[in-house]
This record gives structure tokens, C-alpha cells and sequence, in this order.
């Protein structure tokens, strides 16, 4: 159990669009999931905070209106990145924590930007 | 603030030789320490937690607060421990997770 898919896993997109990476959990539900980007060869810097049914609480230096994130349900949360840049392009990656457990992972979306 | 510091970007053994992931954090409260594991082509999985103060897959930490480190260990490297091992700190109380940059560990027969 406890399982954390994300969709797409692969995205390509041209400079200026946007583009929205999906995170649901599966078999269980999440009142926290979070939102983390990853460039290669390096650690994982958390970008948000998504609470179910409320804002998201970013982390210092990242552009909330560039990713906006919505967490609309218990099983599902959405990060979009808006007007995409080639400097977006990284491995971003979600989590969903069950409440008195830990955090569980997605397996990441591979973003890139022309 | 909270910071994660694993010192080594690479570790190589030999199988069934000992295996030592350095981990130490920096933070004044009472944190949360944790490893997680991330397999080629898999996704980051957690390992172990200090709170729990178990045993999984052979790998240990043990939460020395006054060297504010939470090192893994293994007795016996086996091949199939390959892989990113990163070790994470969460504030007691509070959800969000703080890694370190990351240990690749690499096993060779």
C-alpha cells in the first residue's frame, strides 16, 4: 500500500506554455503532499507545501505564481508551471504524506523546456 | 536553520566489506532523522527512522545528539545496496523534510 503516482512522468514543452504535473495517491488519503524539484547529480529542494483545500506554502525563493499548486482533493494535487522557461527544465517530484506516517514518493516527472 | 551535511558524493566497497554513510545536521531543537533510499530507476523510498531505532535490510543509525550525527551503517556491503542514500531531518512537530545532497553508495563483487 501506500503508493504515489505521478503523470506525466515525461514532458516536453516549448519555451512561454505551460504545462500541469499530476501527483495522486493511491490507496490512501493525504491531507499533505509536497512538491520538490531535483537537478541532476543533486539533492531534493523542496519548492511547497500543499495542504488539502488550502494554499500552498512555498519555500523561500520559489515564484508561486510560476508554480502554482492545487490541492483540491485528498488523493490529488497539481503543480503547474506557468509560462516555462528552458531554466524550469528539471526532475520534479512529489510526495504525500499519511497522517502519523511517513512521506511517500512519487516516482518524478522529467520536465524539458525548448 | 536546518541543515544536512553527508560529506561523501561517493562510496565504494568491495562486497561484505563494512559500509558507513556520514550524516551530521545542524539544528538546535529536537529533530527527526531519517535515511531514505533511492534504487537505479526507482523512486526515493524511506529506509529507516531513528525513532524507530530498527533494523532494515542489515543497515543501522543511531542518533548521536552530542556529534549531532545519525551515520548508516552495514556490516556486510551486498551488491544489491547500491544506490543514492540520502539522509533527511524533519522538525519535531512540524512535516517538512530537509535532505542532504547524497551518497551514492557502489558495491562491487
Amino acid at each position: 500500500g501506500a503508493v504515489v503516482s505521478q503523470h506525466p512522468s515525461r514532458v516536453i514543452c516549448k519555451s512561454g506554455t505551460s504545462v500541469k504535473i499530476e501527483c495522486r495517491s493511491l490507496d490512501f488519503q493525504a491531507t499533505t503532499m509536497f512538491w520538490y524539484r531535483q537537478f541532476p547529480k543533486q539533492s531534493l529542494m523542496l519548492m511547497a507545501t500543499s495542504n488539502e483545500g488550502s494554499k500552498a506554502t512555498y519555500e523561500q525563493g520559489v515564484e508561486k505564481d510560476k508554480f502554482l499548486i492545487n490541492h483540491a482533493s485528498l488523493t490529488l494535487s497539481t503543480l503547474t508551471v506557468t509560462s516555462a522557461h528552458p531554466e524550469d527544465s528539471s526532475f520534479y517530484i512529489c510526495s504525500a504524506e499519511r497522517t502519523g506516517y511517513e512521506q511517500y514518493f512519487g516516482p518524478g516527472t522529467r520536465l524539458t523546456v525548448t | 536553520a536546518q541543515r544536512v551535511t553527508q560529506p561523501e558524493k561517493l562510496l565504494s566497497v568491495f562486497k561484505g566489506a563494512p559500509v558507513e554513510l556520514k550524516c551530521n545536521y545542524s539544528y538546535s531543537g529536537s529533530p527527526e532523522l531519517f535515511w531514505y533510499v533511492q534504487y537505479s530507476r526507482q523512486r526515493l523510498q524511506l529506509l529507516l527512522r531513528h525513532i524507530s531505532r530498527e533494523s532494515i535490510k542489515g543497515f543501522t543509525a543511531d542518533l548521536n545528539k552530542g556529534e549531532t550525527s545519525f551515520h548508516l551503517k552495514k556490516p556486510f556491503a551486498q551488491e544489491e545496496d547500491s544506490a543514492m542514500y540520502y539522509c533527511a531531518l524533519r522538525n519535531t512537530g512540524f512535516q517538512k523534510l530537509v535532505f542532504g545532497t547524497g551518497t551514492r553508495l557502489l558495491v562491487s563483487p
